[in-house]
C-alpha cells in the first residue's frame, strides 16, 4: 500500500534553514505530482507546493514563494521540501502528500 | 485565488443522526475537461487527513457508503446518513480545478452530541 514517510522536522531559530524529506513507497512514485501542505497548531490546512511527476514545473503558495524550494529524486523515490528564511508563521506540521494519500507529518518549529 | 467557505464550523450530531456540510467555492470548480474537482478529506484528532471523496461524489476505498458527496458549480455538500462515533473530527473541502493553487475550506468540526 502507499506509505509517505515525512523526516526533517524540529526546533529551529528564525532566519535558519531546515530540509524535510519524504521517502515513498508502494506505488510509481516517478509517475505522480506531489505535495507539501501544511498545518498549524490547532488551524486548519494550507496548500504549500507542488511538483510535477519529472520535476519539471514547481509551484508554491504566496506565503513561502521564494524561500521554499520543492524537489524530487524519482531514482530515490523521495520528494524534498528546503525551507529557508523561516519564520514564526512557518511553524506546523508539514504533510508530503500524493492526490488522495498522505503522510503523517512532521512538525517544524520556529523559535528563538 | 479561489476562496472555499464551508459551513457550519461545529456540527454536534446524536450518534444515529444524519449530518451535512456545506462546501461553497468563490468561482466554478468546472475544468476544462468538463471535470469537477472537489475532495472532501475527514481528520480524525491526532491523524492525518484522509481523502473521502474525490471529484464531488466519488468514494475512496474503504470508506463507508454512508458517506456521501454531491453538488456542482460552486455549491457542494458532504453527508453522512447516520453518525457513527469513528467519523467524529474535522472535514475539509478541497478544490483542484484551479491548478496549482489548491486551496481548503476553513473545516467543519464533528462532534457527538
Amino acid at each position: 500500500q502507499v506509505q509517505l514517510v515525512e523526516s526533517g522536522g524540529g526546533v529551529v531559530q528564525p532566519e535558519r534553514s531546515l530540509r524535510l524529506s519524504c521517502a515513498a513507497s508502494g506505488f510509481s512514485f516517478s509517475n505522480y505530482a506531489m505535495y507539501w501542505v501544511r498545518q498549524a497548531p490547532g488551524k486548519g490546512l494550507e496548500w504549500v507546493a507542488v511538483i510535477s511527476y519529472d520535476g519539471s514545473n514547481k509551484y508554491y503558495a504566496d506565503s513561502v514563494k521564494g524561500r521554499f524550494t520543492i524537489s524530487r529524486d524519482n531514482s530515490k523515490n523521495t520528494l524534498y521540501l528546503q525551507m529557508n528564511g523561516l519564520r514564526a508563521e512557518d511553524t506546523a506540521v508539514y504533510y508530503c502528500a500524493t492526490e488522495a494519500s498522505w503522510g503523517q507529518g512532521t512538525l517544524v518549529t520556529v523559535s528563538s | 485565488d479561489v476562496v472555499m467557505t464551508q459551513s457550519p464550523l461545529s456540527l454536534p450530531v446524536t450518534l444515529g443522526q444524519p449530518a451535512s456540510i456545506s462546501c461553497k467555492s468563490s468561482q466554478s470548480l468546472v475544468y476544462s475537461d468538463g471535470n469537477t474537482y472537489l475532495n472532501w478529506f475527514q481528520q480524525r484528532p491526532g491523524q492525518s487527513p484522509r481523502r473521502l471523496i474525490y471529484k464531488v461524489s466519488n468514494r475512496d476505498s474503504g470508506v463507508p457508503d454512508r458517506f456521501s458527496g454531491s453538488g456542482s458549480g460552486t455549491d457542494f455538500t458532504l453527508k453522512i446518513s447516520r453518525v457513527e462515533a469513528e467519523d467524529v473530527g474535522v472535514y475539509y473541502c478541497m478544490q483542484g480545478t484551479h491548478w496549482p493553487m489548491y486551496t481548503f475550506g476553513q473545516g467543519t468540526k464533528l462532534e457527538i452530541k
